[in-house]
């Protein structure tokens, strides 16, 4: 049960585009289109951006999206602003059917 | 409103117990799946346990295997943690959260409401 590969930082100036990537294995986010990504503002419970790969939630800005490619997924956020700045986590279902998070995105918007 | 309120921590010896609840309000409660996720102070999230709607399927971390048991009482609306032989890399939030999901016999892990998480700390 290793926790998903996540970058620890990633960094962008407002209006821009940036993605982070999530790499597990086939038995968790290559196997299965269960892949969530959550953004957590300090001190908050974290928030569903994205489920099952590639859903936006009702209320979720459009500048969020999600992908997923062989055993990597990734979440793209578009226009930064500075209310983007935050922590991302990406998270799968595994095949023994239990879950896994990423180890965590530090998101700085310059 | 959905609204999900963690009470139970606080500060334990190490080999101590202590059990975790969570009220549920705003939604049908018995029709799902729910989680347990924890968060060790300045670190990442960690999913720890996920019971069914009915309570027949539970599944847990390898790290609180055999230490943690997770269950729900759904005439209350409420969900548990019953959590013994603390150890202190047990100690962070630990949040409840709403999955949205069911594959059939297990939760997608896809959390569309959480709790504002209660503090758990183990400790001498």
């Amino acid at each position: 049960q290793s926790a998903l590969t996540q970058p620890a930082s990633v960094s962008g100036s407002p209006g821009q585009s940036i993605t982070i990537s999530c790499t597990g294995t086939s038995s968790d986010v290559g196997g299965y289109n269960y892949v969530s990504w959550y953004q957590q503002h300090p001190g908050k419970a974290p928030k569903l951006m994205i489920s099952e790969v590639s859903n936006r939630p009702s209320g979720v800005s459009t500048r969020f999206s999600g992908s997923k490619s062989g055993n990597t997924a990734s979440l793209t956020i578009s226009g930064l602003q500075a209310e983007d700045e935050a922590d991302y986590y990406c998270s799968s279902y595994t095949s023994d059917s239990r879950g896994v998070f990423g180890g965590g995105t530090k998101l700085t918007v310059l | 409103e959905v609204r999900l309120v963690e009470s139970g921590g606080g500060l334990v010896n190490p080999g101590g117990s202590l059990r975790l609840s969570c009220a549920a309000s705003g939604f049908t409660f018995s029709s799902y799946s729910l989680n347990w996720v924890r968060q060790a102070p300045g670190k990442g999230l960690e999913w720890v346990s996920s019971i069914s709607g009915t309570s027949k399927y539970k599944y847990y971390a390898d790290s609180v295997k055999g230490r943690f048991t997770i269950s729900r009482d759904n005439t209350k609306n409420s969900l548990y943690l019953q959590m013994n032989s603390l150890r202190d890399e047990d100690t962070a939030v630990y949040y409840c959260a709403r999955d949205s999901g069911w594959t059939g016999t297990a939760a997608l892990m896809s959390n569309d409401y959480w709790g504002q998480g209660t503090l758990v700390t183990v400790s001498s």
